[in-house]
Formats: C-alpha cells, structure tokens, sequence
C-alpha cells in the first residue's frame, strides 16, 4: 500500500480565513480523493482530485469553496476557504492503487472558531 | 437510493469477547465491499470482499460476503482493548466511488 502523508495535523483557524491542506504519496497514483468527516459523522467525498484537470466535485460541494489543485501524480491540495464554524472536521486525502481498494492519509482536524 | 447500513451502532464488550460487525447494503452496479478501522482519524484498510462465501481472515480478525442476502459480517475473536475503534463499512459502486455507512463504535473494557 501507498504511504501518504497530510499537513498540517492538525489546525485551529479564525472564520472567514482559508486553510490549505497538502497531501503527499510516495508513489505515482491515478486517484486521489477528499474527504470529510464532521462530527460523530461518516465519511463524505469532497471531490476526486484529477490530474492536469478541474477536479470533480460531489454534489454539495464547490470549487470556490473547496479549490483542489493535482499538479503531478504524488501530490495535491485541498484549500477550505472562507470558513466557518461548520467547517470543523476532519478532512482526509485518499488514494486509489489499482486494486479497487482506497489507502487513507493521516488525516487533518481542523476547528473553526 | 443506494445505501449502506450497518449495527450495531456501538457496542460494548468485554476483552475476550467474540464481536459480530453487520452490513447491509442496497447498491446498484455493486462491485466490492470493503471494511476499515477507524481509531484517530484515518481509516485503515482491513478487507476488500467481492465473492460471496469466500472468508477473508487476518489474525483474528475474519469477515465474509453474501450477496444473495446483501451483507457481509466482521468477526472480531478474542478481542482486545486495542480492538476499540469505528469500524466502517464501504461498498464500491463504480470505480473507487464509495458508499459509507455510518460506522459502528466498539468499545473493548479491560
């Protein structure tokens, strides 16, 4: 399985500020995702993070609110923009390695004050 | 609408118990069924089912497929307090698209 790595951690923001979290793989991956996961919730897709391409959003979700950036096949970025307090959760980076089955970064847990 | 269903809930046991995790599921284009832990934040991979009858088994961890019936089971033996997570039930609808259910909490008393 892939190893993948998220920064930061972990993170306390100010509402109406934006927070840009990366996601790192150390292989090449066709498929990343990202997810959240609010409180005492299961996990929802954001968006499938495309390479070279717009990344495709889950109904609910938008890019100008969640702009995703792939610039190669190990690396992307998930930005939270304008937040708010119910922007508080977890948000995840996954990655798809051929085998039908999705490998899970450590995670970021942010609060939105 | 497709949907994925799991009890139950939570759950409590003592170490030494023997747990069974359920799954339901109602999901068109059905194409594998896949369990996870889930102990801080991220999910860890634990089975990937695609037939049914066919037992995974890691350690003392096992889980089975039936899709005749539309569930899958997560036998957990003997369990230990490092046992205590979410556990998380996903089936894959079209190319790495996922299903969650809600998870169910187990928790395993010394």
């Amino acid at each position: 399985s892939a190893v993948i790595s998220q920064k930061p951690s972990r993170d306390i923001c100010q509402r109406g500020t934006s927070l840009t979290i990366q996601c790192q793989v150390d292989s090449q991956v066709t498929m990343m995702f990202w997810y959240r996961q609010q409180p005492g919730q299961s996990l929802t897709l954001i968006a499938t993070a495309n390479q070279g391409s717009e990344a495709t959003y889950e109904s609910g979700f938008v890019i100008d609110k969640f702009p995703i950036s792939r610039p190669n096949l190990t690396f992307s970025t998930l930005t939270v923009s304008n937040m708010s307090p119910e922007d508080s959760s977890i948000y995840l980076c996954s990655v798809g390695t051929g085998q039908e089955t999705q490998y899970f970064g450590p995670g970021t847990r942010l609060l939105v004050l | 609408e497709d949907k994925v269903v799991q009890s139950p809930l939570s759950l409590v046991v003592h170490e030494g118990d023997t747990v069974t995790l359920n799954c339901s599921y109602e999901v068109t284009n059905f194409r594998s069924l896949l369990w996870y832990k889930q102990e801080k934040k991220a999910p860890t991979f634990l089975f990937m089912l695609t037939s049914s009858g066919i037992e995974k088994k890691s350690g003392r961890l096992s889980s089975i497929l039936d899709k005749k019936e539309l569930f899958s089971i997560l036998n957990i033996t003997a369990t230990q307090t490092g046992d205590s997570a979410v556990y998380l039930c996903a089936v894959d609808y079209s190319n790495y698209q996922l299903i969650w259910g809600a998870g169910t909490k187990l928790i395993i008393k010394p």
